[in-house]
């Protein structure tokens, strides 16, 4: 029952690094997405993708990569972190773009501070 | 421009009472759907209920139901005898049937006190 699995749960980054956090799910779904969630903002679209090898971005794109080799694999990638990264990521999946089935599987979120 | 608004940031409720949740939403697209998730303190995203645009019912789910007024473009969450577990923040979120994107609010923190 492992559903969407994120890696790693937290992080700490300099300015400047680049890392990749990691997105599996097992669930056969063709659409994924990466979200951040900032306080009192809501949850806002990064990138996402509706199969393998589709991509496209979405409300706050940049900064970040993604690549969608496998129907079971989407990382996001920061180019070179910047403080303005810090926040709370979150990986989804869901059956369907929309209509019944569209409701979004949610990892458990990786939290990232940049110093 | 689709948008979700949530006008409530806070809501205090005593155990066993009922709660709505309000949530107004814009689009122009004619087919849309309607999701509202819970998050705990713990952080996971909790998937509660769904309502299609075209759906004639409101739709319901254990002691959640979704007062759905599409002329009034609201959407608001009815949690019916609630718990102490059910303390947590209340996200309304929007899919548009044309794009893939899902629009959210900003959230409601509901607190249940004993």
């Amino acid at each position: 029952n492992a559903g969407v699995t994120q890696t790693p749960k937290f992080q700490v980054l300099k300015t400047g690094q680049s890392m990749t956090l990691q997105c599996a799910q097992d669930m056969n779904h063709e659409y994924m997405s990466w979200y951040r969630q900032d306080p009192g903002m809501g949850l806002r679209l990064i990138h996402y993708s509706v199969g393998a090898g589709i991509t496209d971005q979405g409300e706050v794109p940049n900064g970040y990569n993604v690549s969608r080799s496998t129907t079971e694999d989407f990382p996001l990638r920061l180019l070179s972190a910047a403080p303005s990264q810090t926040s709370v990521y979150f990986c989804a999946s869901s059956y369907s773009t929309g209509g019944p089935g569209g409701e979004l599987f949610f990892g458990e979120g990786s939290r990232l501070t940049v110093l | 421009a689709q948008k979700i608004t949530q006008t409530q940031p806070g809501m205090f409720v005593q155990e066993k009472e009922a709660v709505t949740l309000d949530c107004t939403y814009d689009t122009s697209d004619p087919s849309y759907g309607l999701f509202w998730y819970k998050q705990p303190s713990s952080g996971e995203m909790i998937f509660l209920i769904y309502q299609g645009s075209y759906d004639q019912q409101n739709a319901t789910e254990g002691r959640y139901s979704l007062n759905f007024q599409k002329a009034r473009k609201s959407a608001n969450l009815v949690i019916s005898a609630s718990q102490l577990g059910d303390s947590a923040m209340y996200f309304c979120a929007m899919r548009q049937d044309s794009n893939y994107q899902l629009i959210w609010g900003a959230g409601t923190k509901l607190i249940i006190k004993p």
